[in-house]
């Protein structure tokens, strides 16, 4: 089946830069993909990782390096808004739906 | 603005009362999916349609239902709900094929069991 690893909880400064770590055990992997929630709302797409290297969207960023079953999420110049829980996902075996790890909650302060 | 709407936002139901959350978009995407999310929890996937091919999880329990019309609406259905079902139901859809791991969620509703 498949699992997915990453830290419950990361606290971080306004302005800082913070990297959430996310590692896998998958039978068939289609790539790594990462959601945004904030407390109360749903879940929205940041970014997807198919091959290895770093993918960059403005402030947050993507790394993904198959070889160790491991990627990242880096969160560059933190506000207050960041404030949420990260998953990062991977298709189930089947390749036909999205698993979610069990996030990790960030909590940026001034 | 295509969307995925969900509805209703907030649902309170009786222990047992049988109940349907709904869900429908404009997005014309192939695939809708429903998540269950307990509090400070992880989605966790219950069933997912690509077109009208139904998925079952192995481990969603045989009380949740699910029905797919058309390609625009979903439904969920909890024939029997126990105060453990209380939750978040998330629905969301992507399109196969052009790079399926982007869902669109919906607000998703909160169940309430009394």
């Amino acid at each position: 089946g498949q699992s997915l690893e990453q830290p419950s909880e990361v606290t971080a400064v306004e302005g800082a830069i913070v990297q959430i770590n996310c590692t896998y055990q998958t039978s068939g992997f289609y790539g790594l993909s990462w959601y945004q929630q904030h407390d109360g709302g749903a879940p929205t797409f940041l970014s997807y990782n198919a091959l290895d290297g770093l993918e960059e969207t403005g402030r947050f960023s993507s790394f993904l390096s198959r070889s160790d079953s491991y990627g990242y999420l880096l969160l560059q110049e933190l506000q207050m808004k960041d404030s949420a829980s990260y998953f990062c996902a991977v298709r189930d075996q089947a390749g036909t739906a999205l698993i979610f790890g069990k996030g990790t909650t960030l909590s940026v302060s001034s | 603005d295509a969307m995925v709407i969900q509805n209703p936002r907030y649902q309170v139901t009786q222990f047992g009362k049988p109940v349907t959350l709904s869900c429908s978009q404009t997005l014309n995407h192939n695939v809708m999916y429903w998540y269950q999310q307990k509090s400070s929890q992880a989605p966790k996937l219950l069933f997912h349609y690509y077109d009208k091919d139904f998925n079952n999880e192995a481990d969603t329990p045989d009380n949740f239902q699910s029905r797919r019309p058309n390609t625009s609406f979903c439904f969920l259905d909890i024939r029997s709900p126990g105060l453990g079902d209380a939750a978040m139901y998330l629905c969301a859809t992507s399109r196969r094929g052009q790079g399926g791991e982007k869902l669109f969620f919906g607000s998703g509703t909160q169940l309430s069991v009394l």
